[in-house]
């Protein structure tokens, strides 16, 4: 079974821009989360989705929104980048039915210059 | 806030040995307990989790969870080369929380 994946992998852009991350979740896993990794912060957790609604959402400035297809493809945007935005974005799948083991994706590396 | 500690390290352990990471969290509701391994420049990786009290054993690796002293940790048995990385545990709340992850241990294994 195929496992999580993560377009683009690695990503440059410039202070004020916007950016969306897409995720694809395991086949048959139904929820999906994001977080960001930096070396100062490590890994926090920035929403999850359900049958394509937000059920929870972290601590991260409105800034920060997703999305959930009817697929269970995720996107995530960031919009007016800030060079803080800079991180591994990761995002993670679950079945949510039968278990609620996260497994992550390979992670999308933002670079803002 | 919810809030999950580990000991930043590094850890050294010598190859053979029993490697033992240790975890305290913050928040008494939390129901639901994750290891994740992580190597350099790579993404989390789940190598056990447990949800009840008490031991939980896979292969090399035991998880152990003491919720009254709101306490997890995780054994690793044999130590390899190969199980050098960070190690990071995180935790999860009853209903639709998402994972609040500690910062990690990371441990070395010397040949």
């Amino acid at each position: 079974k195929a496992g999580v994946t993560q377009t683009p992998r690695y990503l440059i852009k410039t202070r004020g821009q916007q950016v969306t991350l897409s995720c694809s979740p395991i086949s048959g896993h139904r929820s999906v989360s994001w977080y960001q990794q930096t070396p100062g912060q490590g890994l926090q957790f920035l929403f999850e989705y359900f049958s394509e609604t937000q059920r929870n959402k972290g601590n991260f400035p409105g800034r920060f929104s997703g999305r959930q297809f009817s697929n269970s493809r995720s996107e995530m945007n960031v919009s007016t980048l800030e060079l803080g935005d800079s991180a591994l974005y990761l995002c993670a799948s679950t079945h949510d039915i039968l278990y609620n083991e996260q497994f992550f994706g390979p992670g999308t590396r933002l670079t803002v210059l | 806030q919810k809030e999950v500690e580990q000991n930043s390290g590094p850890l050294s352990v010598p190859e053979g040995a029993i490697a033992s990471l240790n975890c305290t969290y913050s928040d008494r509701g939390s129901q639901s307990f994750f290891w994740y391994r992580q190597y350099s420049g790579k993404s989390p990786e789940l190598i056990m989790f447990i949800y009840s009290n008490g031991d939980k054993e896979d292969g090399r690796f035991t998880a152990q969870l003491n919720k009254a002293s709101q306490y997890v940790s995780l054994l690793i048995r044999d130590s390899q080369p190969s199980d050098s990385a960070t190690y990071l545990c995180a935790v999860k709340g009853g209903g639709a929380d998402g994972l609040t992850f500690g910062k990690g241990t990371h441990l070395i294994i010397q040949p």
